[in-house]
């Protein structure tokens, strides 16, 4: 099973800002990567597959980049939406799996 | 719009049998290939079932294996999920989801069902 460990757990950013999320795999996925935002109580929601495709109707302030083992999501000019947790996948092989979540807070 | 709509979670003891159910609108259901992922409280999320199109590929992971059985009726536009054996560990909220088509990410999901496993 390949694992996906997500750096940091948790980032304290003002709105407005700009951050960078991290994602790495145990093995290499190619660009086999998504990216989901998970709002409290709510179901995920696909931001990026492809590792750098936005999914539609996701705004350009997300951008996604990587391949191989490492991946990062960008996120610009943070808005009130955007607090909340962050979690890669990878579906280069079965089980497809996530990694731990980046809670993303307001600082 | 798309629409998956989940039923059938609630509170069963330990070894006890659910069966979710999953029932899609807004879109060709028996073009995509749907999967089950769960979240234990507090925790990630685990994929943990996936079909295809016509139901011939079905996976499941490793925790579920041989417990779980998922499956769909493309006349109905459903998708369900049997569980048996269930234990505490399979508390969570359960997900439906669409496959993204272009990639195995999840681009619609329900609003998810509670299972609880407890005496």
């Amino acid at each position: 099973e390949i694992v996906m460990t997500q750096s940091p757990a948790t980032l304290s950013v003002s709105p407005g800002g700009r951050v960078t999320l991290s994602c790495r795999a145990s093995q290499g996925v190619s660009n086999s990567l998504a990216w989901y935002r998970q709002k409290p109580g709510q179901a995920p929601r696909l931001l990026i597959y492809g590792a750098s495709t936005r999914a539609t109707g996701i705004p350009a302030r997300f951008s996604g980049s990587g391949s191989g083992t490492e991946f990062t999501l960008t996120i610009g000019s943070l808005q009130s939406e955007d607090f909340a947790v962050y979690s890669c996948q990878q579906y280069n092989n079965w089980p497809f799996t996530f990694g731990q979540g980046t809670n993303l807070e307001i600082k | 719009q798309v629409q998956l709509v989940e039923s059938g979670g609630g509170l069963v003891k330990p070894g006890g049998s659910l069966r979710l159910s999953c029932a899609a609108s807004g879109f060709t259901f028996s073009d995509f290939y749907m999967s089950w992922i769960r979240q234990a409280p507090g925790k990630g999320l685990e994929w943990i079932s996936y079909i295809s199109s016509s139901g011939s590929t079905i996976y499941y992971a490793d925790s579920v294996k041989g417990r779980f059985t998922i499956s769909r009726d493309n006349a109905k536009n459903s998708l369900y999920l049997q569980m048996n054996s269930l234990r505490a560990e399979d508390t969570a909220v359960y997900y439906c989801a669409r496959d993204a088509g272009s990639s195995s990410s999840a681009d619609y999901w329900g609003q998810g069902t509670l299972v609880t496993v407890s005496s």
